[in-house]
């Protein structure tokens, strides 16, 4: 199968801080990753898309400097919420494609983040 | 371990209907999600169900047994449209996702 993996599980932090949050690709490449919040119990809202070595693609609407996506490797992306606020109190899920995310490629998701901010 | 099975892929043909089923082994329960995925987009919310019994929303309805691990998504009027992926996923006792493989359903006229 293919695996994916979130650390940590849960984080509660002060509003003013930085949280990282990574995402693994456990026995495959995975030259694209995504990364999603979850409004509770609800759908979730892509927030952008990154490939291994590149710059990452953001939805209109989400604040590139606030959320920083690192794809550094071909089996590991990070989103760092920086100056997190309230807010920004959400459950972030990655998932990841060994392709480019066409229409062909299976996304493989992770187990999320819950982030609370104090 | 924690599980989550569901078929592959489905075929049904336009107008009929067509059941997923969703089989999962986790630690844990505090809800199941059932999500549609078209090519190449984001995941749409379909169902939550926490409790036993059949939920109805329009064309589609999800059912949910706690004590057999079980729930299914059954879709009714089928439309070419409604060709896509069908993600189950579970969430644990630590509230964190479990998902499923996806079923690709194939519709044909």
């Amino acid at each position: 199968g293919a695996v994916v993996s979130q650390h940590p599980s849960r984080v509660i932090c002060k509003s003013g801080t930085s949280v990282k949050i990574e995402c693994r690709s456990l026995d495959f490449q995975a030259t694209t990753m995504f990364w999603y919040r979850q409004f509770p119990k609800q759908s979730l809202m892509l927030m952008a898309t990154s490939n291994e070595g590149s710059k990452a693609t953001y939805e209109q609407g989400v604040e590139k400097d606030k959320f920083l996506i690192n794809h550094a490797s071909l089996t590991l992306s990070t989103l760092t919420v920086t100056s997190a606020h309230p807010e920004d109190s959400s459950f972030y899920i990655c998932s990841a494609s060994r392709g480019t995310g066409g229409p062909e490629d299976t996304q493989y998701f992770g187990p999320g983040t819950r982030l609370t901010v104090l | 371990g924690q599980n989550i099975d569901q078929p592959t892929e489905m075929t049904a043909t336009e107008g009929a209907i067509v059941q997923i089923n969703c089989t999962y082994q986790t630690s844990g329960f505090n809800g199941l999600f059932w999500y549609q995925q078209h090519a190449g987009e984001a995941p749409t919310f379909l169902s939550y169900n926490v409790l036993d019994g059949l939920e109805e929303k329009g064309r589609f309805s999800s059912f949910l047994s706690r004590s057999k691990g079980y729930s299914y998504l059954l879709l009714k009027e089928l439309q070419m449209k409604d060709s896509a992926s069908y993600l189950c996923a579970v969430e644990d006792s630590n509230y964190q996702l479990i998902w499923g493989a996806g079923t690709k359903l194939i519709i044909k006229p």
